[in-house]
């Protein structure tokens, strides 16, 4: 069935390092992905997203990173700082802004100063 | 805050009782969905409106769950007899007009003891 799954379930780091965090998904007709980032007691909010008809995309401190070959969306976060603590959750959908979205089971993302 | 309100925030009921959730989206906003997300997990799909139209429903919606929006503005969730299982997170998300991203609302949570 439909999935989207991460590699790391917690990522520790020092303020000021770049972050990364790895998703790989399962289908291959999704078109358009997303990051969210959710933290505690809140709902997700949208970070980033990128259509399957790129590679690349950039956003201010953070970039995402699509490669359909392997199935495998990344986003990195430069310069990260305590704020970003959060779970990050990855999800993709077939046809954007009209269907559901399946998310991943998210990577904790936790800034150390 | 994304201008998505959900109401209550919290709630405790015990097993066997009803609850009913609300969904105020942002005002412009005519498309509405329904996630359920538990812990450690990301949300997970349960229906999706556009205007005062189911147009999906998951699987995981079974009969004891039900949704509306009647006039194309909120829209509520009730379950009925609640189990245990159904302790988790109730997020609500809306989209409109042009743009593909759902912006979510800060949950109900749902205990059954």
């Amino acid at each position: 069935g439909e999935s989207v799954g991460l590699h790391l379930p917690t990522l520790s780091v020092q303020e000021g390092d770049n972050s990364i965090i790895n998703c790989a998904y399962s289908n291959s007709a999704s078109d358009y992905f997303i990051w969210y980032k959710q933290e505690s007691g809140k709902g997700p909010q949208f970070i980033i997203d990128i259509r399957s008809n790129m590679d690349k995309r950039q956003g201010q401190r953070v970039t995402v990173l699509l490669n359909k070959t392997v199935k495998h969306l990344s986003l990195q976060i430069a310069a990260t700082q305590p704020g970003d603590s959060a779970v990050y959750f990855c999800a993709e959908t077939k046809r954007p802004g009209f269907q559901k979205l399946v998310f991943g089971t998210g990577t904790r993302l936790l800034v150390s100063p | 805050d994304t201008g998505v309100s959900q109401d209550p925030r919290h709630k405790i009921t015990k097993r066997g009782q009803n609850v009913t959730f609300r969904c105020d989206p942002i005002s412009e906003h005519n498309r509405l969905y329904w996630y359920r997300q538990t812990l450690g997990q990301g949300p997970e799909f349960l229906t999706y409106f556009q205007n005062e139209a189911q147009l999906e429903k998951s699987r995981l919606l079974s009969d004891r769950f039900s949704a509306e929006r009647p006039k194309g503005s909120f829209s509520t969730l009730e379950i009925q007899r609640t189990e245990q299982g159904d302790s988790a997170m109730y997020l609500c998300a809306t989209g409109g007009g042009r743009s593909y991203e759902q912006y979510f609302g800060p949950g109900t949570r749902l205990t059954v003891t």
